[in-house]
């Protein structure tokens, strides 16, 4: 069946640090690809998203690229914020949303 | 503000109980998903409504039953309530009743202590 696995948190960085957190996915067909964000007390919100292999979606200084061929949609972001503390999380849709485990981010000032 | 409301923000109940959870989605959508957000099971897809009828069917117990009213509001029925039923229960909406095509909005969510 479908699946998605990311990186176990959590994940702690320094203010304007590079951030990088991995995601895989297992699947038949061709789902599209999905970064949610959940903050504290929260519910989730969509960041990114990619419907077919080689799209990068992009928001907020965030980007994910669509790749087929290593089955992944790693999240990127070039310089991270105090305000980017949040949970993570990758998901995969085809007949109905699976979402990865979570990963929690910590950024400190 | 994603526009999905839920009630009540905070449940506690007790085991053998039976509660009622509900969802308002957005203006003009026409599906509902209920998600529930342990910490063992992580988020798990319960089921999805498309403008009143069953759409896709996840990891749902029997003892759980949801259903959308024709005003488009959904209600998530968990009965003969459980220790493990303990959970964050979120609901979300979409425009279109395809998963891989719509983005999901979703509500605050309902916390459900079970004692």
């Amino acid at each position: 069946g479908n699946s998605v696995t990311q990186m176990e948190g959590p994940v702690t960085l320094s203010e304007e640090a590079f951030l990088t957190i991995n995601c895989t996915y297992t699947a038949t067909g061709y789902p599209s690809l999905f970064w949610y964000v959940q903050y504290p007390g929260e519910g989730l919100q969509l960041l990114l998203k990619a419907t077919k292999a080689d799209d990068k979606g992009s928001n907020k200084g965030f980007e994910a690229t669509y790749r087929k061929e290593t089955t992944s949609f790693h999240l990127e972001k070039g310089s991270v914020q105090v305000s980017d503390s949040a949970v993570y999380f990758c998901a995969l849709a085809w007949d109905k949303v699976i979402f990865g485990p979570g990963t929690s981010l910590s950024v400190i000032p | 503000d994603s526009g999905v409301t839920q009630t009540p923000k905070h449940l506690i109940t007790a085991t053998g109980q039976r509660v009622t959870l509900r969802c308002s989605p957005r203006s003009g959508d026409l599906s509902v998903y209920w998600y529930q957000q342990s910490l063992d099971q992580g988020l798990q897809f319960l089921i999805q409504y498309y403008n009143g009828e069953e759409r896709a069917k996840g990891n749902i117990l029997e003892r759980f039953s949801a259903q959308q009213f024709p005003d488009l509001h959904s209600e998530l029925n968990l009965s003969s309530l459980e220790l493990g039923d303990s959970a964050l229960y979120f609901c979300a909406s979409s425009v279109g009743p395809v998963q891989s095509s719509y983005e999901q909005y979703f509500g605050p969510g309902t916390r459900l202590t079970v004692t």
